[in-house]
């Protein structure tokens, strides 16, 4: 079974440049959520897919952060423009169900400088 | 909301010692609680998880505990190998469909033969 599948791996841009990435998940998986980890830290929740209906975004920065999941298959995180304080991998996971065990991607490394 | 603390953030074992990380979560309504293993530049990976119906559950040389009265949880590693080596993340939610899973900050485990 394929596992999930994320681009870029890394990507390196200016503050207040924009950058966007991509996540395909399992087949078959309903449930996409994307996670942000700061270096020496657990991942932390940005937001929920549940195919493509948001379940949860309360930790999103969305004056800046935006993700979507059109057709319930794939999704793309933006953010625009990015702060030094982005820093971090992100890492994109799916699950069959809500409630399901959560399969990670290999995660973006993302520098802001 | 729910918070998790982890214990301790580094621990360095010789080959064949057993490991121990433990992990206290706030919200008693929490009720799932997984164990993630990731090695340097790889992928969060499920090794154990258990809920809060059991006290305990195995799986070869790795166990986890539950006591849900003191709201902590713990990760035994017995007989460690060099390929133990890896951060660990402990994580909390309630095992209702759409929440969170809340990690701790994570335990750097170094095996060293």
């Amino acid at each position: 079974e394929a596992g999930v599948a994320q681009s870029p791996r890394y990507k390196i841009i200016e503050k207040r440049q924009s950058v966007a990435f991509w996540c395909n998940p399992i087949s078959g998986h309903a449930t996409l959520y994307w996670y942000q980890q700061i270096l020496g830290q657990g991942p932390k929740l940005l937001i929920q897919f549940q195919n493509n209906g948001v379940v949860d975004d309360s930790q999103l920065p969305k004056d800046r952060f935006s993700a979507e999941r059109l057709k319930g298959v794939d999704s793309t995180l933006k953010i625009q423009p990015a702060k030094l304080e982005d820093s971090a991998v992100y890492l994109c996971a799916s699950s069959f169900s809500l409630n399901g065990e959560q399969f990670f991607g290999p995660g973006t490394r993302l520098t802001v400088l | 909301g729910e918070n998790v603390e982890q214990h301790p953030s580094t621990l360095s074992v010789q080959e064949g010692d057993s490991a121990v990380i433990k992990c206290t979560y706030s919200d008693s309504a929490s009720n799932y609680f997984p164990w993630y293993k990731q090695e340097l530049g790889k992928r969060p990976q499920l090794i154990i998880d258990i809920r809060s119906n059991v006290g305990e559950k195995k799986d070869q040389r790795i166990a986890v505990t539950l006591n849900k009265t003191a709201k902590h949880f713990s990760l035994h590693i017995t007989e460690t190998q060099p390929e133990d080596s890896a951060v660990y993340f402990c994580a909390a939610r309630k095992d209702q469909a759409g929440t969170a899973l809340i990690f701790g900050k994570g335990t750097t485990l170094s095996v060293s033969s």
